[in-house]
């Protein structure tokens, strides 16, 4: 079975710009879950969804958001882009309440 | 806030070894922790995890041991390899909600041949 699977591995993107990264959840999963990690930190919470509605948020400004589809695939969206955005993208995803997270092998944002 | 941390920020260990990765958690109302081996370029893979109601927790070559005294954790790894090589995280979680962890900044393991 296909894991966590996530699009673009890699993007380039100026200052002030928009992104969208995309998420797709391992079959089954209902709750996706996204995470930025900056080099050489653990991953710090943003995101989590189940059911398309939104059951978590982390310390991040509003020029965060996400979504999440009926078939449970979900995009993360961040606005007004600054150079501290750079970082490593992690969406992931989970069987249930008390079952482990699963991740993706993320996408990589570099804002220049 | 609170934050999950790792004593040592590196650990070398020789192929064949046994590795010990140990971890420190602030919160005594987390009640789920989650060991993930992190490879160059890829996502966090999970290992290994333990509810505060048990006191160690055994896998394939793994094993994960809670403290909840003292609030500590650690991962042993039986007969290391050097596909062992790699940063581990240990995560917490409080409540049971498995899809917000709050992650410790990471031990770098590296096997020596």
């Amino acid at each position: 079975d296909a894991g966590v699977t996530q699009s673009p591995t890699h993007l380039i993107k100026t200052r002030g710009q928009q992104v969208t990264l995309r998420c797709s959840p391992i079959s089954g999963h209902k709750s996706v879950s996204w995470y930025q990690q900056v080099l050489g930190q653990g991953p710090q919470f943003i995101f989590q969804y189940y059911e398309k509605e939104e059951r978590g948020r982390g310390n991040f400004p509003d020029r965060f958001s996400a979504r999440q589809f009926p078939n449970y695939s979900s995009e993360l969206n961040v606005n007004a882009l600054l150079l501290g955005d750079s970082a490593l993208y992690l969406c992931a995803s989970r069987e249930g309440y008390n079952s482990p997270l699963h991740f993706g092998n993320g996408t990589r944002l570099t804002v220049t | 806030g609170e934050s999950v941390g790792l004593h040592l920020p590196t650990l070398s260990v020789q192929e064949g070894d046994n590795s010990i990765i140990n971890c420190a958690y602030s919160n005594s109302a987390s009640d789920y922790f989650i060991w993930y081996k992190q490879e160059s370029g890829k996502g966090p893979q999970f290992i290994i995890d333990i509810r505060s109601n048990m006191d160690k927790r055994q896998g394939q070559r793994v094993t994960v041991l809670l403290n909840k005294t003292v609030k500590h954790l650690s991962l042993q790894i039986a007969a290391t390899q050097p596909g062992d090589s790699a940063v581990y995280f240990c995560a917490e979680t409080l409540g049971g909600n498995t899809g917000k962890l709050i992650f410790g900044q990471g031990t770098t393991l590296q096997v020596k041949p």
